[in-house]
């Protein structure tokens, strides 16, 4: 049982370029996550989605586009990279709303 | 008022000693509590959910007192391996968790 897997594990951008992270669960959870955490902090919640084909705004969700055109799939999106969005991403899904299951996360460097 | 607040710690303690940490919360109206840990550079785990007055998993125990609005954690026989930092989640009634900063745990040889 895969849980919570996210893509890439690592990835270095320059300032300006685009990317796409992918979350994928197999536990047929309706609610997914995406949180960001920098050094020292909490995480904080950038934006989330209570079903397939819909998403809304966390705490945090300026300079992010997600998407959920399918249940198992969270994908969280950075048209244009800036070194604010240097983080650790963690997706998490749900089935109920609150016992949430994280995925590894995505070390993101934006230089 | 921030939604949550706990100790950042450090709590330092022996092998085998017995830790409690309090969580505060502002919503009275949360109805759920989690506990999650985080090792170091890794993603939170649920550790458990309290939907009552407490819950009770092995040498963890979580007391809810909605009275006075905080939650505690108690670790009995502390092990190397709990070594973490333990995150207080009250619910926020969204179908979303506000997660703090936690505290920090480290058990000591």
């Amino acid at each position: 049982n895969a849980g919570v897997t996210q893509t890439p594990k690592f990835r270095v951008l320059k300032t300006g370029q685009s990317m796409t992270l992918l979350c994928a669960q197999d536990m047929n959870h309706e609610y997914m996550y995406w949180y960001r955490q920098d050094p020292g902090m909490g995480l904080r919640l950038i934006h989330y989605s209570v079903g397939e084909g819909t998403t809304a705004k966390g705490e945090v969700p300026d300079g992010y586009n997600v998407s959920r055109l399918k249940k198992q799939n969270f994908l969280l999106g950075l048209e244009s990279a800036a070194p604010s969005q240097t983080s650790v991403y963690f997706c998490a899904s749900s089935k109920d709303g609150y016992e949430q299951y994280f995925g590894p996360g995505t070390r993101l460097t934006v230089t | 008022r921030k939604e949550v607040e706990q100790d950042p710690g450090p709590f330092n303690v022996p092998e085998g000693a017995t830790v409690a940490f309090n969580c505060t919360y502002s919503n009275s109206a949360s109805q759920s509590f989690f506990w999650y840990r985080q090792d170091c550079r890794k993603e939170p785990k649920l550790l458990m959910s309290v939907y009552s007055s407490g819950n009770e998993d092995g040498r963890f125990t979580a007391q809810l007192n909605r009275a006075s609005q905080y939650i505690s954690l108690l670790i009995r026989d502390s092990k190397l391996s709990d070594s973490a930092t333990y995150l207080c989640v009250p619910d926020t009634g969204r179908r979303a968790l506000t997660f703090g900063s936690g505290t920090r745990l480290q058990v000591q040889p």
